[in-house]
């Protein structure tokens, strides 16, 4: 079975300064991984995916993740924070041959302090 | 290209009533899937269902809750007698195929209030 662990409930950083969201996972079999932004009130919106092909993922908005598997991790960064970043972020996780079974993390809040 | 359409965005229901949820997918795409949130907590997975079927359900409370995705039509789920404890937001999503590696498109979700 596979599962993913947000190490980080909430990330509070300063405008203009990088942003670090991490994320480790736990799969038996190739796993696909991905990023999703919840703002307040709304859907999800997909932010990048990875699905074994390049180990880094540039996504929208500037974000970009690293699939470790060595480390078992997919961090998801920002080089500098804007104040529209201030959201929920998901990381999820699913097996490569069925993606009707992902796992979501528990989540992480970000704030962007002006 | 509209996206995952849900209604109500907003529904309230005393408790022992009725809740019906409504989902269209994303043009072309032939497989939903319905997701709970909990405040404070990510999205737990209920039930996957492709046209006139439900392929997984899993992680669908086995009293009380029904979906169904029609062959015309949205997908809906059903909640009857709600309780309480089914106040979440209700998430629905698509996508094109359930191969590895597509993701799933979401739509704004059905808050649900129990009073």
């Amino acid at each position: 079975a596979q599962s993913v662990t947000q190490l980080d409930s909430h990330v509070s950083v300063s405008e203009g300064t990088p942003v670090l969201l991490r994320c480790n996972y736990s799969s038996s079999y190739s796993p696909s991984l991905f990023w999703y932004v919840q703002h307040p009130n709304k859907g999800l919106q997909l932010l990048l995916k990875y699905t074994s092909a390049a180990t880094l993922v540039k996504g929208i908005n500037g974000f970009e993740a690293e699939f470790k598997k060595s480390e078992t991790s997919f961090h998801l960064t920002k080089p500098s924070a804007h104040m529209s970043d201030a959201a929920e972020y998901f990381c999820v996780v699913s097996v490569a041959y069925n993606n009707n079974d992902m796992r979501f993390g528990a989540g992480t809040r970000l704030t962007v302090k002006p | 290209n509209a996206g995952v359409m849900q209604n109500p965005r907003h529904l309230v229901r005393r408790r022992g009533q009725e809740a019906r949820l409504r989902c269209s997918p994303m043009k072309g795409h032939s497989h939903v899937y319905w997701y709970r949130q909990l405040p404070e907590e990510g999205l737990k997975f209920m039930v996957y269902l492709q046209k006139e079927n439900i392929i997984d359900e899993s992680g669908m409370p086995k009293e009380r809750f029904s979906a169904e995705f029609p062959k015309e039509g949205p997908s809906i789920l059903r909640i009857q007698q709600v309780v309480r404890g089914d106040s979440a937001a209700y998430f629905c999503a698509s996508s094109p195929t359930a191969q590895g590696g597509y993701e799933q498109y979401f739509g704004p979700g059905t808050r649900l209030t129990v009073t």
